[in-house]
């Protein structure tokens, strides 16, 4: 069954502009990854977040994660054109399983 | 680069061939992994490996058969394939199976079934 859902499925910003993405999931988790893909290209991971952790930073990326409220959101701040591609978050439930999102197609215009 | 190669990148064949995918990672990692991407639906994760030994496959249909002779290089034989089969193949690798550590993946395979 999948786990993990972001929401928005697509989001088109400006230039400069911050992206908030965001993960539900169902069942407890050992941790939450974010990964990154362009356009037909292999996944690039960005940030694991661990149970325990409320939230992470790495550059202009941060990553949020509410446990009780079993969801994650990613922040971009100041978003470039390189910026575009779709976001995953997967999700760890204690090596039970690890199940991607469906993604969230992100657009930056220049 | 991530430490990933998958070859070939493009793959056309027909329903009746056989081929294979080739998958090598240069991190001294653990598991590995195939997953399969078509349009419009999520990431499903088809086979896991850790240490030469598969510990997980998801419902696969046989004509997908992957073999791995050592930590290092991961295979996906294909035959009698559908068009619906038609997808990204990637592969991907991490420290160990436990899904406690981020993985690494390759380009990508993209394959059409004619």
């Amino acid at each position: 069954s999948q786990q993990g859902e972001e929401d928005p499925q697509a989001l088109s910003i400006q230039e400069g502009e911050n992206a908030t993405m965001n993960c539900s999931y169902k069942t407890s988790i050992n941790n939450l990854q974010w990964y990154r893909q362009n356009s037909g290209r292999g996944l690039v991971h960005l940030i694991l977040i661990r149970s325990n952790e409320r939230e992470k930073h790495s550059g202009r990326l941060r990553v949020t994660l509410d446990t009780s409220k079993k969801s994650s959101s990613l922040l971009i701040t100041a978003s470039r054109a390189a910026d575009t591609a779709s976001y995953f978050c997967a999700t760890d439930n204690y090596g039970q399983n690890f199940v991607f999102g469906p993604g969230t197609r992100l657009s930056v215009l220049p | 680069e991530t430490g990933v190669t998958q070859t070939p990148r493009h793959l056309v064949m027909g329903m009746t061939n056989k081929k294979s995918l080739k998958c090598e990672q240069h991190l001294g990692h653990n598991a590995m992994y195939w997953y399969k991407q078509s349009a419009k639906k999520p990431l499903e994760l088809m086979f896991v490996y850790s240490l030469e030994e598969r510990v997980e496959n998801n419902s696969v249909p046989s004509r997908f058969s992957p073999e791995c002779p050592n930590s290092s290089h991961l295979f996906l034989h294909l035959h009698t394939l559908q068009p619906e089969d038609s997808a990204l193949y990637l592969c991907a690798s991490s420290q160990d199976p436990s899904g406690s550590y981020e993985q690494y993946f390759g380009p990508g395979t993209r394959l059409t079934v004619t």
